[in-house]
């Protein structure tokens, strides 16, 4: 069955450390991936996206991803994390060639501490 | 540029009882998705249009929920008769038609608490 999966339900780091959110997908083909960022009270914003090409995608915010086909995986990483990225963050899939519709993975909860 | 708008923010009923949600998308968006988040999980299709057109409804629990989007711009979410389990944020979502262009622009979303 296809799906999408985020392993970590919550992370702490402490402010300036580095940070990796996983994110894995069982799809036929390799499908268009996509981080999300929703702070407390807030709806989800756009952080970076894959379709195609150079598998290190840069975001927002300082964010970066790399696709790693082998793996199934699309990891989020940040090289210093500030107070403010905290918050949850959501991996989402869309199947190539299909219809457009994203699917959500559960979901990570980043603490970060002073 | 106006962002998606939902409203109400938040919303408190008793089981059994009806809501409404409204969103009105960003100007030109011909794709409006409306997602249920229930609190520890990432954002569920309930259903997604393409202009006044139902794209895919399939997960959209068509015994106590309806969707419309009459002029193909904004939308109502309903729910009749509300039960426990509904308890959750329903996020408002568009984009642009055409080509997939990767982002949704998601409204901050109305938060449905039943009693």
């Amino acid at each position: 069955a296809q799906s999408v999966t985020q392993p970590d339900i919550h992370i702490t780091v402490s402010e300036g450390a580095s940070l990796e959110l996983r994110c894995n997908y069982s799809y036929g083909a390799t499908p268009y991936l996509f981080w999300y960022v929703q702070s407390p009270g807030q709806g989800l914003q756009l952080l970076l996206k894959y379709f195609s090409g150079d598998t290190l995608v840069q975001g927002i915010k300082g964010f970066e991803a790399e696709f790693k086909r082998s793996q199934s995986s699309f990891n989020l990483r940040k090289p210093s994390v500030h107070w403010s990225d905290a918050a949850e963050y959501f991996c989402a899939v869309v199947p190539s060639g299909g219809s457009y519709i994203p699917t959500f993975g559960r979901g990570t909860s980043l603490i970060v501490h002073p | 540029e106006a962002g998606v708008a939902q409203s109400p923010r938040y919303k408190i009923i008793e089981k059994r009882q009806s809501v409404a949600f409204w969103c009105n998308p960003i100007s030109g968006h011909a794709t409006l998705y409306w997602y249920q988040q229930i609190l520890g999980q990432g954002p569920k299709l309930l259903i997604q249009f393409q202009n006044n057109g139902v794209v895919d409804d399939s997960q959209l629990p068509k015994d106590r929920f309806s969707a419309e989007r009459l002029k193909g711009v904004d939308s109502t979410l309903k729910i009749q008769p509300a039960k426990l389990e509904d308890s959750a944020v329903y996020l408002c979502a568009s984009s642009p038609a055409g080509t997939v262009t990767g982002e949704l622009f998601f409204g901050e979303g109305s938060r449905l608490t039943v009693l």
